[in-house]
């Protein structure tokens, strides 16, 4: 079974300012990493994942994640944030097999002008 | 590639009820997932089929609750004698057989049981 723990759960940035969500994970197995965005009263769009490979992972919007397995990390960042960037963000998890996702409880990124 | 539809995209009934939700995933995925979402957290698995095959049911997935996914294409999942703790957004994803660790996710039913 894996798990993941977001550990902001509000994240207030002012426009332009750089932006990390953090995230880990707990696993028994080999897993997949990813980040999701959900916009108010949409499902959820994928942002990025990591499967294999460099631990720099870069997605789309500008948004980029470092796998870092000694810390079970994925920590998201963004350099530059804009007004648009404001949803909830999750964090998620799968194995290797049926790749059923565990999400992490979310954080909720406010950009302000 | 038109993406996962779900439907009803809202749906409010009376404690007892029995509902019934739709996915249609994108066309020739070949896995389909169901996730519930409640306020303030992250979504939790339910269910998921590949092709026409439920694989696997979540402990969340009580007796009430039942999903199918006749000749592999579109889903309904069924709530029996709704609860007002079945009051969620039920999502639903699907991903190809060649990119099977790829989710794509519809826009949710959100369920309101009064």
């Amino acid at each position: 079974a894996q798990s993941v723990t977001q550990l902001d759960s509000q994240v207030p940035v002012f426009e332009e300012a750089p932006v990390e969500l953090r995230c880990n994970y707990s696993s028994s197995v080999s897993v997949y990493l990813f980040w999701y965005v959900q916009y108010p009263n949409q499902g959820l769009q994928l942002l990025l994942k990591y499967l294999s490979g460099s631990t720099l992972v870069k997605g789309i919007n500008g948004f980029e994640a470092e796998f870092n397995k000694s810390q079970t990390s994925f920590h998201l960042r963004k350099p530059s944030v804009h007004i648009s960037d404001t949803a909830e963000y999750f964090c998620a998890v799968s194995d290797r097999v049926d790749y059923k996702l565990s999400f992490g409880a979310g954080t909720t990124v406010t950009v302000r002008a | 590639d038109t993406g996962v539809s779900q439907n009803p995209r809202h749906k409010i009934t009376k404690r007892g009820q029995n509902v019934t939700f739709r996915c249609d995933p994108i066309s020739e995925h070949n896995r389909l997932y169901w996730y519930r979402q409640t306020l303030g957290q992250g979504p939790e698995f339910l269910t998921y089929f590949q092709n026409e095959a439920q694989l696997e049911k979540s402990r969340l997935l009580s007796d009430r609750f039942s999903a199918e996914r006749p000749k592999g294409s579109f889903s309904t999942l069924e709530i029996q004698r709704t609860e007002q703790g079945d009051s969620a957004m039920y999502l639903c994803a699907s991903s190809p057989r060649d990119r099977g660790e790829t989710q794509y996710f519809g826009p949710g039913t959100r369920l309101l049981v009064l």
